[in-house]
């Protein structure tokens, strides 16, 4: 079956600072591939989504993707990370409505 | 728009007790999903319908129950509450299904049984 892996539980940053978020994912065809973030008490709202085309995706509050097939990869970036970005992020897959999401990683950001 | 809406926001439960989860678009959506949240493990979907009048099991349904009552609702029925259903539920609704629409989240149910 198809899995999604977070290598990192717990990531600590200083506003200001780049932020690289890992997601590996274990599937045989290319899925469709998400980031959504979840902020303390609340659901969780989409970064950003690849279904095909330029593996380089731009999603919302400054945040982007790429996608390398030959690592099973879906990291996700952002250049200068503010303190309103400390939550939780979560990546998922999806193969034909069989929705998977890793177990997340956790970002603190430090003044 | 109100988007997702759940009820209730918050529920303990004994052992053997039964009760159902609300969940409610406004976004004239076709698809429907029903998730538990446990920590460490990301979200796993119980059950999705694809469309008003199908429903699927997704990665965990053992335990519960699905009724899409119409394009808009779609209900989660626990019918004898365990301890290891203690989670948080969310629901959520795409205008497409099979990934290609984007999910919507509504704020979830806490669940306690104790």
């Amino acid at each position: 079956a198809q899995s999604v892996t977070q290598p990192d539980i717990h990531i600590t940053v200083s506003e200001g600072a780049s932020l690289e978020l890992r997601c590996n994912y274990s599937y045989g065809a290319t899925p469709y591939l998400f980031w959504y973030v979840q902020s303390p008490g609340q659901g969780l709202q989409l970064l950003l989504k690849y279904f095909s085309g330029d593996t380089l995706v731009q999603g919302i509050k400054g945040f982007e993707a790429e996608f390398k097939r030959s690592q099973s990869s879906f990291n996700l970036r952002k250049p200068s990370v503010h303190w309103s970005d400390a939550a939780e992020y979560f990546c998922a897959v999806d193969d034909n409505n069989d929705m998977r999401f890793g177990a997340g990683t956790r970002l603190t950001v430090k003044p | 728009n109100a988007g997702v809406t759940q009820t209730p926001k918050f529920q303990v439960l004994k052992t053997g007790q039964s009760m159902t989860l609300q969940c409610a678009q406004d976004m004239n959506h076709n698809s429907m999903y029903w998730y538990r949240q446990d920590p460490g493990m990301g979200l796993r979907l119980i059950y999705y319908s694809a469309s008003e009048g199908t429903t699927d099991k997704g990665e965990v349904p053992n335990g519960y129950n699905v009724s899409r009552l119409n394009k808009r609702e779609f209900s989660l029925r626990l019918e004898s509450a365990a301890p290891s259903q203690t989670s948080v539920y969310f629901c959520a609704s795409s205008e497409l299904d099979g990934g290609l629409g984007t999910q919507y989240f509504g704020p979830g149910t806490r669940l306690l049984v104790l």
